[in-house]
């Protein structure tokens, strides 16, 4: 069964400070990997995803990840965070060639202080 | 345009009661989604439809939990005898039709069993 693991459930910066959420997740064929992220009071909403081709992959807002698929990993970066970063951040896969099911990661919230 | 939304956005019952949550997509999206996310988890993947029929359900925890989509449009995910280990909040997705595509999350429903 595919499963996705996060490896911080929380992270504190400070503004200015770079980024990166572990993201690791077990399936051994073709995969489409996304990041999804809550800010506080509104839906989850899609911040980049990863079907094929380039493995590094820009999103919104400055965020960037990148596919290693040795690694089984799809972590995600931010140079420089800001205090608007403050939200729940989600790692999700779906089978590339097995249809719609999408498995989250139990979620890593980050606080930024300003 | 108008995004996901879900009906009612708490509901609170008492164990054993049946309830049902109502899910209206984004028009035009093929597929919708199903989730439960208990508190410091992520979404919990339990059904997703596409068009009227339901393409994979194996997320439904059990034979109390069913969904439906008679039209293609709104769904509705039914439980029955409600339990106290049922109490999450309930998320409804969307999205185009292609495998992969970025689901379109509603807010929510809160159920709570007494």
């Amino acid at each position: 069964a595919q499963s996705v693991s996060q490896h911080n459930h929380h992270v504190i910066l400070s503004e200015a400070a770079s980024l990166e959420l572990g993201c690791n997740y077990s399936y051994g064929g073709t995969v489409n990997l996304f990041w999804y992220v809550q800010y506080p009071g509104q839906h989850l909403q899609l911040l980049l995803k990863y079907f094929s081709g380039d493995p590094l992959v820009k999103g919104i807002k400055g965020f960037e990840a990148e596919f290693i698929k040795s690694k089984f990993s799809f972590n995600l970066r931010k140079p420089s965070v800001q205090w608007s970063d403050t939200a729940e951040y989600f790692c999700a896969v779906n089978a590339g060639t097995g249809g719609f099911k999408t498995i989250f990661g139990a979620g890593t919230r980050l606080f930024v202080k300003a | 345009g108008a995004g996901v939304s879900q009906t009612p956005s708490n509901k609170v019952t008492e164990k054993g009661k049946y309830v049902e949550l109502r899910c209206d997509p984004i028009s035009g999206h093929t597929a919708l989604y199903w989730y439960r996310q208990s508190l410091g988890q992520g979404p919990e993947f339990l059904i997703y439809f596409q068009g009227t029929g339901a393409a994979d359900d194996s997320g439904l925890p059990n034979d109390r939990f069913f969904a439906v989509r008679p039209e293609g449009s709104v769904s509705t995910l039914k439980i029955q005898r409600t339990e106290r280990g049922d109490s999450a909040v309930y998320l409804c997705a969307s999205s185009l039709g292609e495998v992969g595509n970025e689901q379109f999350f509603g807010p929510g429903t809160r159920l709570t069993v007494l």
